[in-house]
């Protein structure tokens, strides 16, 4: 099974400023097999990005994927305060189909 | 717009079996795999397995032995069987669409939180 681990566990950040999320793969998982999802509170998830860079849609291009290999990065550009919630990544190449643990981007 | 809606019984006895029917409104279910996905209260999600509108199904290893998934086409309906509960199988319970068999999921139902409790 694939472990991600999502850092860091919070991030704490102003509306307008840059959050950079991260997620590590246990194994290689090449560049084309890595989801995001937001999740609110008493919400499903919502899917933002798959296949590491691709937006979903409906999903504002302040929303960007990258990375490759192990290495993976969420990045949201100049944070709208409805932004603020939990990021989970979910690696989509290999079954079974993992999660990781989540970051939790609060307001400062 | 294609939308789902867990429905069964938000408390089940510890042994007994966890069974869940998501329902597929404003669309259809051939074409398309549709997934289980848990979470327990506070925590994170766990893929628990899929099946397509065909019945061929793939399952979490960590869970396979106590899942079963069928399809009810007539109904536009997939369901989730869970054998042996016990507590740490409290959790809210999600289906969701897979896109494509691409293994992540574009669309997600309100979630259902099933309780395991004497």
């Amino acid at each position: 099974e694939i472990v991600l681990t999502q850092s860091p566990g919070t991030l704490s950040l102003s509306p307008g400023e840059r959050a950079t999320l991260s997620c590590r793969a246990s194994q290689n998982i090449g560049s084309t097999s890595l989801a995001w999802y937001q999740q609110k509170p008493a919400q499903a998830p919502r899917l933002l990005i798959y296949a590491t860079s691709s937006r979903a849609t409906g999903i504002p291009d302040r929303f960007t994927g990258s990375g490759s290999g192990t290495d993976f990065t969420l990045t949201i550009f100049r944070l709208e305060p409805e932004d603020f919630a939990v990021y989970y990544c979910q690696q989509h190449g290999r079954s079974p189909y993992t999660f990781g643990q989540g970051t939790k981007l609060e307001s400062k | 717009q294609v939308q789902l809606q867990e429905s069964g019984p938000g408390l089940v006895k510890p042994s007994e079996t966890l069974s869940l029917t998501c329902s597929v409104s404003f669309g259809s279910i051939s074409g398309y795999y549709w997934s289980w996905i848990r979470q327990p209260p506070g925590k994170g999600l766990e893929w628990i397995g899929f099946i397509f509108y065909s019945g061929s199904t793939n399952y979490n290893p960590s869970l396979h032995s106590r899942v079963t998934m069928s399809v009810d086409m007539s109904k536009n309906q997939f369901s989730l069987n869970l054998s042996s509960v016990t507590a740490a199988d409290t959790a809210v319970y999600y289906c969701a669409r897979d896109v494509m068999a691409s293994n992540y999921f574009d669309l997600w139902g309100q979630g259902a939180l099933v309780t395991v409790s004497s």
